[in-house]
């Protein structure tokens, strides 16, 4: 079946850092990418999305390009905030009966240090 | 603004009580999905639901059941709570562009 692989965590890095998660996926046919953003205390919210191969999702100063060659949709920011420190999912849509329903990597924590 | 509101933040249960989940969504979705998140394994499905009085399995159905009699409400059901379902629980709902619009989540504790 359809799954996604992320980069191990937790991540520690200090503020203003360049900051890259890694995330691979293997899927029949041509899923939607998304990752997701889950702050502390919080449910998880969409961060960013790309729909085919080579779509660029951005959004807060986050980006992440739809890579079919390399079945990858690494999520980077050139200056992190100590506001990013969050869990980081990346996930891809499958449909089943007719809705689509996420898959979702194991999460990276992202910890920013001031 | 979508919002998906779960009843429960935070619950403690006895094993083998009965646990109720509740789940409630404001924006008309046709699909509503249950997930337990735990640590270092993300999320994974438990149940879905595209249309009232419709639901499907998802990777762990095992233990749970749902009900969705109206289309805003979306019920998580642990007929008989054991230690290893102690986990956090988030539902979700959505059109068919993908985007799930999670709720707070609702953290369950089994004794």
């Amino acid at each position: 079946g359809d799954s996604v692989t992320q980069m191990e965590g937790p991540v520690t890095l200090s503020e203003e850092a360049f900051l890259t998660i890694n995330c691979t996926y293997t899927a029949t046919g041509y899923p939607s990418l998304f990752w997701y953003v889950q702050y502390p205390g919080e449910g998880l919210q969409l961060l960013l999305k790309a729909t085919k191969a080579d779509d660029k999702g951005s959004n807060k100063g986050f980006e992440a390009t739809y890579r079919k060659e390399t079945t990858s949709f690494h999520l980077e920011k050139g200056s992190v905030q100590v506001s990013d420190s969050a869990v980081y999912f990346c996930a891809l849509s499958d449909v089943l009966k007719g809705a689509q329903k996420l898959v979702f990597g194991q999460g990276t924590r992202l910890t920013i240090n001031p | 603004d979508v919002k998906v509101t779960q009843s429960s933040r935070y619950l403690v249960k006895r094993t083998g009580e009965k646990v109720f989940l509740e789940c409630v969504q404001d924006m008309d979705h046709e699909n509503m999905f249950w997930y337990r998140q735990d640590p270092g394994l993300g999320l994974r499905l438990i149940y879905f639901s595209y249309d009232v009085k419709m639901k499907e399995k998802g990777d762990i159905p095992e233990g749970y059941s749902v009900s969705r009699e109206k289309k805003e409400r979306f019920s998580l059901i642990l007929e008989s709570a054991s230690t290893n379902q102690t986990s956090m629980y988030l539902c979700a709902s959505s059109t068919n562009t993908g985007e799930l619009f999670f709720g707070e989540g609702s953290r369950l504790t089994v004794l």
